[in-house]
Parts: structure tokens; C-alpha cells; sequence
């Protein structure tokens, strides 16, 4: 039963540290994405990536985060500096294309994030 | 801009009663795709079904079944003699083929509460 992975699961950290999320998307899928839920926003995108190559990242502060896909087996998701406003859970969701170009995703099990 | 209108925030029903969770959509596009999602207590989100914008036949999987019509720009959910375990918070996603790519757009979500 293949499952998209993210490590680590929680991570509670002090403002003004780095912070590094990982997911590993299920093999064969090409399309990767990244997402914040908190209670006030709900589910947001923060990014994208298609064949490994950024598409959209245009929900993401850029001044402190970056995302990235070393390979086709691992995406990355770094704050720096962090701030208690990105305390949240990060989803990362992966799929294949459909037809006309929308994607069909699959989660995570989310990242809990608490920055102090 | 598409846009995706979960009304009913929260629901309570007593276990065996029917519940059905109402999602309305806004888009332009011709070619869109239609998702619902369920986020258990535990936090992840599990797909649950896919439609696209030209295939308004309604679908049935045990006890859900997925209402789709155009005309009114609605992707119903109802659950059928719900139990506990359907407890849950679930979301309804739309995804612009033509316009935003694979953007995945949320809505609000409904809690639902099946009590015993």
C-alpha cells in the first residue's frame, strides 16, 4: 500500500531556528505539492513541483521559505528563520496527472509544527 | 477565481441516521475536477473520490454516495446509517484544470460528530 511519508512527524523548535521538512512521494508520481493548514487559513498550497521542477510557489513567504526537490524520491520544505505564525501542520500530498492537467493527490501524515 | 463554500461548519447526528454534507463550487472553467477528502481525528487526510466537470453521474461506494450537478454547482456527500468511526472532519477540494493547473482549492470543511 504505497503512502506518501514525512518526517518528521512533529517538530517543536524556538523562533529564529531552521527548519527542515522532508516527504518522500509515492513512487511513480511526478507531481509533488506542499501545504499548510491552520485553523485560522484552513488548507492552503504553499507550492508545487512537476518533474521536479518548481511550478508554483506563489503561496510561500519567500523571504524564509524555500522548497525543493533534490530528487525524484525526496522534496524539502525549509524556514529560516522561523516565526510562531508558521506553527501549523505542513502536508505534503503527491500524484499522478490527470486528463486536462489537474492532479490527483495524495497526503501525507502532515508535519505539527510549534515554533516558540 | 474559483472558490469552494462548505456551509455547514459543524454536524451532529445520532449513529444510523443519514447526514448529508453540501459543497458548493465558483469556476470559469469547463474542464475542472472535483475532490472530497476526509481528515480523522489523527490528522490525515484520506481521499475518498474524484469527479470531473463532465461526468455529473452520481456514485455510490458503500455507504457514500457523491451527488454531483452542475446546474446548481454542487458536490453533495452523503454518508448512509453513519457510525462513530465516521467522525470526521471533511473537506471538499476543487481543482481548475485549464486556469490554476493542479491547484487544489479547500473548503472550509465540515466537523462531523456521530454519536453512539
Amino acid at each position: 500500500d504505497a503512502r506518501v511519508t514525512q518526517t518528521p512527524r512533529h517538530k517543536v523548535t524556538e523562533m529564529g531556528q531552521e527548519v527542515t521538512m522532508r516527504c518522500q512521494p509515492i513512487l511513480g508520481h511526478n507531481t509533488v505539492f506542499w501545504y499548510r493548514q491552520t485553523m485560522m487559513q484552513g488548507l492552503e498550497l504553499l507550492a508545487y513541483f512537476r518533474n521536479r521542477a518548481p511550478l508554483d510557489d506563489s503561496g510561500m513567504p519567500k523571504d524564509r521559505f524555500s522548497a525543493e526537490m533534490p530528487d525524484a524520491t525526496l522534496a524539502t520544505l525549509k524556514i529560516q528563520p522561523s516565526e510562531p505564525r508558521d506553527s501549523a501542520v505542513y502536508f505534503c500530498a503527491s500524484g499522478p496527472p490527470l486528463s486536462g492537467g489537474a492532479v490527483e493527490q495524495f497526503f501525507g501524515p502532515g508535519t505539527r509544527l510549534t515554533v516558540l | 477565481a474559483q472558490k469552494v463554500t462548505q456551509a455547514q461548519t459543524e454536524i451532529s447526528v445520532v449513529e444510523k441516521e443519514d447526514v448529508t454534507l453540501d459543497c458548493v463550487y465558483e469556476t470559469r472553467d469547463t474542464t475542472y475536477y472535483l475532490f472530497w477528502y476526509k481528515q480523522p481525528p489523527s490528522g490525515e487526510l484520506v481521499f475518498l473520490i474524484r469527479r470531473n466537470s463532465f461526468d455529473e453521474q452520481n456514485e455510490i461506494s458503500g455507504r457514500y454516495s457523491w451527488n454531483f450537478q452542475k446546474s446548481t454547482s454542487s458536490f453533495n456527500f452523503t454518508i448512509t446509517a453513519s457510525q462513530v468511526v465516521d467522525s470526521a472532519v471533511y473537506f471538499c477540494a476543487l481543482s481548475e484544470a485549464e486556469t490554476s493547473g493542479s491547484r487544489l482549492t479547500f473548503g472550509e470543511g465540515t466537523q462531523l460528530t456521530v454519536n453512539p
